[in-house]
C-alpha cells in the first residue's frame, strides 16, 4: 500500500546543530509540504513543492530549507537548530488540488 | 494576511447528538474546503472536501459550504464517543497551479457517554 513515512518519529538536539527530518512518499504525488505544530497556532506551512526541483517558502520558513531530488522524498534541514524550532513537524503530500495526506509527525526538541 | 478562524472550543456533546463545528475565512476568492479530524498525539487525516456551495454528505457527516458569508460547517450527527477529537477547518485560496492549504487552529471535541 502508497504510504507516506517520516523518520525519525522523536528527535532530541542540542541548539546549534544542524538536524534534517526525513518525509518519503510512494503515492507519487507532485505537491509535497512541510508543517510544524504548536499550541496556540496550529499547522503552520514552512516549505512545500510542486515537483522535482521546485520548493517554495510558506510563512515560517526562516531558519529551514528543503531540496526536491526526487518525487518520493522531501527532507527538512534546519540550518542551526534554535529552542523556538521545538516541535512537532508533519509532513504531508497531495495529488493535485485533493486534501493532504499526512505522515505521521516528527517530535522535534531542541536543548 | 488570510486567516482561517474556528472556536477552540472544548465543544462537548452528549453520546447521540449532533455535533456542529464551524469556520470562517477572510478570502471570498478561496477555492476549496477540507475538514480533518486530529486524535491527541496522532496526525490529522482527511474526513471532508467541499468545492461548492450546498451540502456535502458522507455517512454521519455533512459537510456545509456558504461562500457568500465565507463560512463553511461540520455536522456529525449520532456522535460517538470516538468521535472525540480535534477538529481541523483547512482552505485552499489559490486554484490551479498554487495549491497549498492554510488551517484553522481547530476546534476540540468531547463526546461524553
Amino acid at each position: 500500500d502508497a504510504e507516506i513515512t517520516q523518520s525519525p518519529r522523536h528527535k532530541i538536539t542540542e541548539t546549534g546543530r544542524q538536524v534534517t527530518l526525513a518525509c518519503h512518499q510512494t503515492w507519487n504525488h507532485n505537491n509535497m509540504f512541510w508543517y510544524r505544530q504548536d499550541l496556540g497556532h496550529g499547522l503552520r506551512l514552512i516549505h512545500y513543492s510542486y515537483g522535482v526541483h521546485d520548493t517554495n517558502k510558506g510563512e515560517v520558513s526562516d531558519g529551514y530549507s528543503v531540496s526536491r531530488s526526487n518525487t518520493e522524498d522531501l527532507p527538512l534541514t534546519l540550518e542551526s537548530a534554535a529552542s523556538s524550532q521545538t516541535s512537532v513537524y508533519f509532513c504531508a503530500s497531495s495529488r493535485d488540488s485533493y486534501g493532504y495526506t499526512f505522515g505521521s509527525g516528527t517530535r522535534l526538541t531542541v536543548v | 494576511q488570510k486567516e482561517v478562524e474556528q472556536n477552540s472550543g472544548p465543544l462537548s456533546v452528549p453520546e447521540g447528538a449532533i455535533a456542529s463545528l464551524n469556520c470562517t475565512y477572510s478570502d471570498r476568492v478561496s477555492q476549496s474546503f477540507f475538514w480533518y479530524r486530529q486524535y491527541s498525539g496522532k496526525s490529522p487525516e482527511l474526513i471532508m472536501s467541499i468545492y461548492s456551495n450546498g451540502d456535502k454528505e458522507d455517512g454521519r457527516f455533512t459537510a456545509q459550504l456558504n461562500k457568500a458569508s465565507q463560512y463553511v460547517s461540520l455536522l456529525i450527527r449520532d456522535s460517538q464517543p470516538s468521535d472525540s477529537a480535534t477538529y481541523l477547518c483547512a482552505v485552499n485560496w489559490s486554484g490551479g497551479s498554487n495549491y497549498k492549504l492554510t488551517f484553522g487552529k481547530g476546534t476540540l471535541l468531547t463526546v461524553n457517554p
